[in-house]
């Protein structure tokens, strides 16, 4: 079965900079993965996925993630964070049978 | 609006006391699945559903039980609560369960058993 490993359990930036969400994967071949996100007391989100189509993904609120194979990484990035990107996040891979395997996750913290 | 809803929201019970948790989707959906979120341990498959009468365990299935007599419909049974299924219970849908499809997540359900 595949598996993440998210590199950064807490990442904090100020409003207005880059964010960086790592993320790497581990399988013999190309994984189908996605990035949720979660907002306090809220359900999971769909923020984007990767299907083999594309390595450069875009997703909705502006992030974006690249899968690279060289580097078994799908990282999550954003040119500008914003208040309201404040949450956890969820790198997951799909194995066959729908079976979405969760990590421990990456909370975004952004100061004003 | 596509959505997956849950009901109740908020839950707290005492120990034994039977409970349901129920989850419906209104996108045809063929695939559906209870997980349940706890600190440090993210979130565990509890329990599956490829499509009406099929019905298989997660990770984490003990102490629970799930039916799918319509496609729309997949409740989560507690037949005996205990504090340790004390979480925040999310029911999850998809197309099917190919590698390709997304699953469209419900509000969550928070469930304290004392």
């Amino acid at each position: 079965a595949q598996s993440v490993t998210q590199l950064d359990s807490h990442v904090s930036v100020s409003e207005g900079t880059p964010v960086l969400l790592r993320c790497n994967y581990s399988s013999s071949y190309s994984p189908s993965l996605f990035w949720y996100v979660q907002h306090p007391n809220k359900g999971l989100q769909l923020l984007l996925k990767y299907t083999s189509a594309a390595t450069l993904v875009k997703g909705i609120n502006g992030f974006e993630a690249e899968f690279k194979k060289s580097e078994t990484s799908f990282h999550l990035t954003k040119p500008s964070a914003h208040m309201s990107d404040a949450a956890e996040y969820f790198c997951v891979p799909n194995n066959q049978g729908g079976k979405l395997i969760f990590g421990q996750g990456t909370e975004l913290s952004v100061k004003p | 609006e596509a959505q997956v809803t849950q009901n109740p929201r908020y839950l707290i019970t005492v120990t034994g006391k039977k409970l349901t948790v129920t989850c419906s989707q209104n996108m045809n959906h063929e695939y559906m699945s209870w997980y349940r979120q706890d600190p440090g341990l993210g979130l565990r498959q509890i329990y599956y559903s490829m499509n009406v009468e099929v019905t298989d365990k997660g990770d984490v299935p003990e102490g629970y039980k799930v039916s799918r007599k319509e496609k729309r419909n997949f409740p989560l049974i507690l037949e005996s609560p205990s504090p340790n299924q004390t979480s925040l219970y999310f029911c999850a849908s998809s197309w099917d369960p190919s590698s390709y499809n997304e699953q469209f997540f419900g509000p969550g359900t928070r469930l304290t058993v004392l």
